[in-house]
């Protein structure tokens, strides 16, 4: 059953610091695996996709990378600030039929 | 931000009154779709328009009615909902050249309540 668990299902940490969130699936054949970024009051906003060759791929402070042998992939955010509190959502899809799979998101609170 | 707009934001609802939920997107985009999000779990996408055909229907229940009448404007006709259906509804776009793995957007949402 193609599936997508992501961990943890929720993070606190101080502003400043760094943070990296786990995305783990059983999707096959892959595609392509998003991160979406959703603020609260909002719907998801896409930050990154990486396709089967990539192993990683930045946008600003988030660097997603992806492991296809492990069928793992992980967000990591620098020097986080107040705005990243939001949910961060990990969707694969995949090759067959390019059904999307989603996973729950893991939230993030950034305090002060 | 302005892209995909939905209205209302919220609503709240009883289980035997008749609303619809709207939306519409200023992309371009050929493919709409319509998701439900409950805390803490996935999105669950409903339903799928490509150039204004529905293409996809995930068992959704006849209570919950689409209407696409042209590829910018979609619709959720609602009536006798239970209160498992409240949620938050998201509408999203995409090119639709590509299928399902286009990029999608977004709009905020209607927060749903059935009391």
């Amino acid at each position: 059953k193609n599936q997508v668990e992501q961990s943890p299902q929720s993070l606190i940490i101080l502003e400043g610091k760094n943070c990296t969130l786990q995305c783990n699936y059983t999707v096959s054949p892959f595609s392509n695996l998003r991160w979406y970024k959703q603020d609260t009051g909002r719907g998801p906003v896409s930050l990154t996709i990486m396709t089967f060759s990539e192993n990683t791929k930045s946008n600003g402070r988030y660097t997603a990378t992806l492991d296809a042998d492990t069928k793992q992939s992980s967000l990591h955010i620098t020097a986080s600030q107040l705005s990243d509190s939001a949910s961060y959502i990990c969707v694969v899809s995949a090759r067959s039929n390019y059904q999307l799979i989603w996973g729950a998101g893991t939230k993030l609170i950034i305090k002060p | 931000e302005t892209g995909v707009t939905q209205t209302p934001r919220h609503l709240v609802m009883g289980m035997t009154n008749k609303k619809s939920l709207k939306c519409e997107q200023h992309l371009g985009h050929n493919a709409m779709y319509w998701y439900k999000q409950s805390a803490k779990k996935p999105l669950e996408l409903m339903f799928v328009y490509n150039f204004k055909e529905q293409t996809e229907n995930n068992s959704v229940p006849s209570r919950f009615s689409p209407e696409c009448p042209n590829s910018s404007h979609l619709f959720l006709h609602l009536h006798t909902l239970q209160p498992e259906d409240s949620a938050l509804y998201l509408c999203a776009s995409s090119p639709g050249e590509r299928g399902r793995t286009d990029t999608q957007y977004f709009g905020p949402g209607t927060r749903l309540t059935v009391l």
